[in-house]
């Protein structure tokens, strides 16, 4: 059971390029989530996605699209990469709706990272 | 808007010591779910500990527990018989119960010394 794989773990672009990061999860999770890490920042919401169809903005989502493909993928796209977009992005998956259900419905499972870095 | 605040950016403690890591945070509803996350350095992101906000007993898990302040809108996170794997980056985090993410603390980076 592999749980959220994210894919690629470190890139290096160059600014302007075009970039996709790819995030899977098989724990038949409904919501997922995008998120960067930055030093002394914390870890703050790009997008998520409450269910399959869905998507909604976060809070830093400028210079990001993003596309639930199945209940399985969600994709974070940097259109034009920025130098500030240079940092650590994290996927996530939770198991049900927001609001829903008993407190396990409310745990997040992280991917691995991603290291980003724009030149 | 909800934010979480933890005030101590480095800690460190003795190996077999005892540290308390503060949190503090904000948010006027009343549903809502309270977490420690630990990164370590392999940057995986591993739940510590989680508190639902209606239940008043302290959460608590092997070696590590909660103090669970309500009114005082506090959050800290206790743990015992420190070990040297407990070395990381400590996020605590705040998921109000009608949205979806969580939004966390800036972290405290936790040293356990031999």
């Amino acid at each position: 059971n592999a749980g959220v794989t994210q894919t690629p773990k470190f890139q290096v672009l160059k600014t302007g390029q075009s970039m996709t990061l790819q995030c899977a999860q098989d724990m038949n999770h409904n919501s997922m989530y995008w998120y960067r890490q930055d030093p002394g920042m914390g870890l703050r919401l790009i997008y998520y996605s409450a269910s399959e169809g869905t998507t909604d903005k976060g809070e830093v989502p400028n210079g990001y699209n993003v596309s639930r493909l199945n209940k399985r993928e969600f994709s974070l796209r940097l259109e034009s990469a920025a130098p500030s977009q240079t940092s650590v992005y994290f996927c996530a998956s939770s198991p049900r709706i927001p609001g829903q259900g008993s407190s396990g419905a409310n745990v997040l499972t992280f991917g691995a990272g991603s290291r980003l870095t724009v030149l | 808007a909800q934010t979480v605040t933890q005030s101590q950016p480095e800690m460190s403690v003795q190996e077999a010591e005892t540290v308390t890591l503060s949190c503090t945070y904000d948010t006027s509803e009343n549903n809502y779910y309270l977490f420690w996350y630990k990164q370590p350095p392999s940057r995986q992101m591993i739940l510590v500990i989680r508190q639902e906000a209606y239940k008043q007993q302290n959460a608590t898990e092997n070696r590590f527990s909660v103090n669970f302040q309500k009114a005082a809108k506090s959050f800290s996170l206790k743990i015992s018989d420190s070990q040297l794997g407990d070395t990381a980056m400590y996020f605590c985090a705040l998921r109000v119960g009608s949205q979806g993410n969580l939004i966390f603390g800036k972290g405290t980076k936790l040293s356990v010394k031999p």
